[in-house]
């Protein structure tokens, strides 16, 4: 079956630790997104890659990296910056090119802080 | 700035009621919009989506959403809840210009379903 699958679903970091949230998809997409979830917030979009080696912040990319080494990969590292950490991500993929693409969203990982 | 705006934060609906979510958004030309729903501790599920043509578009599980561009709204209806749609639900467009293609979210209504 293909999809977007995101690991692990529960992360707990330590103050002043880098830690990676994994996002892999086999639906072919060539661009993937990383978004925050807090309550009552919505989704806001943390990055973003349209094609391989090539990724775009967001508009809330501080504290926070990316890479595009292969097309099914988009790791997010949560850096030890980014001071209010504590949310649910959400790992998108979607066709690239032109407009309107229709994304389509992983399971989610929990982080929290110890 | 594009915008998207859900005005309820949280509805309560009898099972079998009838469901209206709503949903305005800002935007200067014909939108590209989004219906989607997020089960507790799930990632987002895509509902229903309208790009162009006929304005009332049908979606999975029973939900329609109609396209008003002269009230710039796409509300989210349903005409019999069950117990299993309490969830929260989001509305979305999708972004122009640089960021082309990206989707701006509203904040989400959560719906609840009373027996």
């Amino acid at each position: 079956d293909g999809g977007i699958t995101q690991s692990p679903k529960y992360l707990f970091r330590k103050e002043g630790q880098n830690v990676t949230l994994s996002c892999e998809q086999n639906l072919n997409h060539d661009a993937m997104y990383w978004y925050r979830q807090d309550p009552g917030q919505g989704l806001r979009l943390i990055y973003y890659s349209q094609i391989v080696n090539d990724f775009q912040k967001g508009d809330i990319a501080e504290g926070y990296s990316v890479s595009r080494e292969k097309k099914e990969s988009f790791p997010l590292t949560v850096t030890s910056a980014q001071k209010n950490p504590t949310a649910f991500y959400l790992c998108a993929s979607s066709i690239a090119g032109g407009s309107p693409k229709t994304q389509y969203f992983g399971p989610g990982t929990r982080l929290l802080v110890l | 700035a594009q915008s998207v705006t859900q005005p309820d934060i949280h509805i309560t609906v009898s099972e079998g009621a009838s469901l209206e979510l709503r949903c305005n958004y800002s935007y200067g030309a014909t939108p590209y919009l989004f219906w989607y729903v997020q089960s507790p501790g799930q990632g987002l599920q895509l509902l229903l989506k309208y790009f162009s043509g006929d304005t009332l578009v049908q979606g999975i599980k029973g939900f329609e959403a109609e396209f008003k561009r002269s009230q710039s709204s796409f509300n989210l209806r349903k005409p019999s809840v069950h117990w299993s749609d309490a969830a929260e639900y989001f509305c979305a467009v999708a972004a122009y210009g640089g960021s082309q293609g990206n989707l701006i979210f509203g904040k989400g209504t959560k719906l609840s379903v009373k027996p």
